[in-house]
């Protein structure tokens, strides 16, 4: 079964440090999301992306995240200086048409 | 975004049935009903959707309120491997729109 992968599955960085998340999506999907959770808590929606462009985002991301799609088949998240409150799992997810999302395992993200 | 109520935990035996609730009085026309749960360390994974008639699947089964103000994902043999956190969540046909978790069930699955 296809599936969504994600890389790093774990990274550590350092307070103010630029992290570049990646993720391959479903070969033929068309939607894009990140999502992240903070150990413990709930998963929040970061942000959605179709047809090369943004198509919605929560407060939580600023201007110090960016996603790209550089390539046709990767689809990044940025942060570009980490703070300890963005130690959390990130998750990537792909759809064709919304009816079901795939998320991949996750990238655990720790800013020291 | 519409807003689901779940019980905060729930526990079942192994092998037996599970019937996971869910209240979502203000549910609109469009939206339909999603569950996905979350193993342990894991991505969050789909299960089910459905609108008005009740759905089955080979992971669960969905029935649904005549009224749509709740539905219920049932597990008809839960096996170990079904302890996850459930959500159940509402979700508008229009546009592959974003996900919105709430707390979820937890669910204890005892050998």
């Amino acid at each position: 079964e296809p599936e969504v992968t994600q890389t790093p599955s774990h990274q550590v960085t350092q307070m103010g440090q630029e992290v570049i998340l990646r993720c391959v999506p479903i070969s033929n999907h068309l939607y894009f999301y990140w999502y992240r959770q903070i150990l413990g808590q709930k998963v929040e929606f970061l942000v959605s992306f179709y047809n090369n462009e943004i198509s919605e985002k929560s407060e939580i991301f600023d201007d110090q995240f960016s996603v790209e799609r550089p390539d046709g088949s990767n689809f990044t998240l940025k942060i570009r200086s980490t703070k300890l409150e963005d130690s959390a799992m990130y998750f990537c997810a792909s759809t064709l048409s919304g009816n079901t999302i795939y998320f991949g395992e996750g990238s655990w993200l720790t800013v020291v | 975004d519409a807003k689901t109520t779940q019980p905060n935990s729930m526990e079942s035996n192994e092998e037996e049935p599970v019937h996971l609730p869910c209240n979502h009085s203000t549910i609109s026309g469009t939206d339909y009903i999603h569950w996905y749960r979350q193993l342990p360390s894991q991505g969050p994974e789909y299960v089910i959707h459905g609108l008005t008639s009740n759905v089955n699947n080979r992971m669960a089964s969905l029935a649904i309120a005549e009224d749509r103000k709740s539905s219920t994902l049932i597990l008809h043999r839960a096996t170990l491997r079904d302890a996850a956190v459930y959500y159940c969540i509402l979700r508008s046909w229009q546009g592959a729109q974003k996900l919105v978790f709430g707390q979820g069930t937890r669910l204890t699955i005892n050998p």
